[in-house]
């Protein structure tokens, strides 16, 4: 099945600086990639997402970059703010065949003032 | 969050017990998943149900059982054979197929004293 890394497992920045998460994957078929955010004691939710068809996508200071060839797709948060802080999840999905994401362990960023 | 409704936020329970967690949605969603969330092991699937009457184990389903008698309910229960039950559990709806967001519960955590 497909095995979703991602790294590092802890991130600290200061506010205003950007956060890179990287994560691979190992189904090439492999076609959706989520990313979600967590906070403290809630379930987490999507903050952005993209597709095999697509090598980039971007929402205001978020963006996430795609290369299938590599198999790998990365996490793009600029100028950090505190309430950035939380846990980030990246996922992967081959929706042709399988029904349910496989996530990465996470990655804890803080973001500090 | 948003139209699926988790219960309980937390429970304590004796070692040898039976426990079942609701999770209710009002999203109309067909399909519905649990997670398991660990400190550093991300979110590892348990059971997953595409449609009503049907459900398929994820990868940790041993020491759990689900049904899916509603579409709008998903309840799991954590029998006396899971040997580490202790852990953050989440509920997630989503479309058929797995190809678009999942949404979160806000999560249960069980405590085995």
């Amino acid at each position: 099945g497909e095995n979703v890394e991602q790294h590092p497992s802890t991130l600290s920045v200061q506010e205003g600086d950007s956060a890179v998460i990287k994560c691979t994957y190992s189904d090439s078929a492999s076609n959706y990639f989520p990313w979600y955010k967590q906070e403290l004691g809630k379930g987490p939710q999507l903050i952005i997402d993209i597709r095999s068809n697509v090598g980039e996508k971007k929402d205001q200071r978020i963006a996430v970059t795609l290369n299938k060839t590599a198999k790998h797709f990365s996490l793009h948060i600029t100028e950090t703010q505190p309430e950035d802080s939380a846990v980030y999840f990246c996922a992967a999905l081959n929706s042709n065949s399988g029904y349910a994401l496989n996530f990465g362990k996470g990655t804890s960023l803080l973001v500090t003032p | 969050d948003g139209g699926i409704t988790q219960s309980p936020k937390y429970l304590f329970r004796k070692e040898g017990q039976n426990v079942t967690l609701s999770c209710e949605q009002n999203l109309n969603h067909d399909a519905m998943y649990w997670y398991r969330q660990d400190p550093g092991q991300g979110l590892r699937l348990i059971y997953y149900s595409q449609i009503v009457n049907d459900f398929q184990k994820g990868d940790i389903a041993e020491g759990y059982s689900v049904s899916r008698e509603k579409k709008e309910s998903f309840p799991l229960t954590v029998t006396s054979a899971q040997k580490n039950p202790t852990a953050f559990y989440l509920c997630a709806t989503g479309g058929t197929g797995g190809t678009g967001e999942l949404f979160f519960g806000e999560g249960s955590r069980l405590t085995v004293l």
